[in-house]
């Protein structure tokens, strides 16, 4: 069964700090990998989008990487922001006759002062 | 400028009474999505468009239906809201179904009383 799933739930840390949150996948064929912000009551935004060869990839703060081989990303937050707080979701898609998209339930990062 | 509109951001409809929620894009993608997201909860897709192309998922209720009268606009219509259809409900576009980047809207909040 093609599954997303994200670790952990939710976090809490003090601004400055470091995060980095887990994504695992059973997706197959695996096609690429994003991961997104989605701040509350809005839409998500692209953070990233990793293809099977791409192992590293920044944003600004934010570098997600991905083992194709153990099918897991990660996605790490440098010097977090208030800003930052929102639930950060991972994306797999996959072809299989047509074009699909596995949601993870996302991360949801609380980020305080 | 803003790529996916979503309008309107809030929509408050009463128990039975049809509603459609409308999404307009300027990036002539042609394919356009509608997902359904509940609080805590990945996005689920309800279908898309490929261009005029309508692709059902198998588990979307009839009560949702959808019209693409053009390349920009796509509507949402939910034709008996029940309590259970509240939700956030975010439109997405990709320029064809094989593309990497899926753009978001920033959703419509619909609750049903």
């Amino acid at each position: 069964k093609n599954q997303v799933e994200q670790s952990p739930q939710s976090l809490i840390i003090l601004e400055g700090k470091n995060c980095t949150l887990q994504c695992n996948y059973t997706v197959s064929p695996f096609s690429n990998l994003r991961w997104y912000k989605q701040d509350t009551g809005r839409g998500p935004v692209s953070l990233t989008i990793m293809t099977f060869s791409e192992n590293t990839k920044s944003n600004g703060r934010y570098t997600a990487t991905l083992d194709a081989d153990t099918k897991q990303s990660s996605l790490h937050i440098t010097a977090s922001q208030l800003s930052d707080s929102a639930s950060y979701i991972c994306v797999v898609s996959f072809t299989s006759g047509t074009y699909k998209y596995i949601f993870g339930t996302g991360t949801r990062l609380k980020v305080l002062a | 400028d803003a790529m996916v509109i979503q309008n309107p951001r809030y929509q408050v409809t009463q128990f039975g009474k049809p509603v459609t929620l409308s999404c307009s894009q300027t990036l002539n993608h042609n394919v356009m999505y509608w997902y359904q997201q509940k609080s805590s909860q990945a996005p689920k897709l309800l279908f898309h468009y490929y261009d005029k192309d309508f692709n059902n998922e198998a588990d979307t209720p009839d009560n949702f239906q959808s019209r693409r009268p053009n390349t920009s606009f796509c509507f949402l219509d939910i034709r008996s809201p029940g309590l259970g259809d509240a939700a956030m409900y975010l439109c997405a576009t990709s320029r064809v179904r094989t593309s990497y980047e899926q753009y978001f809207g920033p959703g419509t909040r619909l609750t049903v009383t």
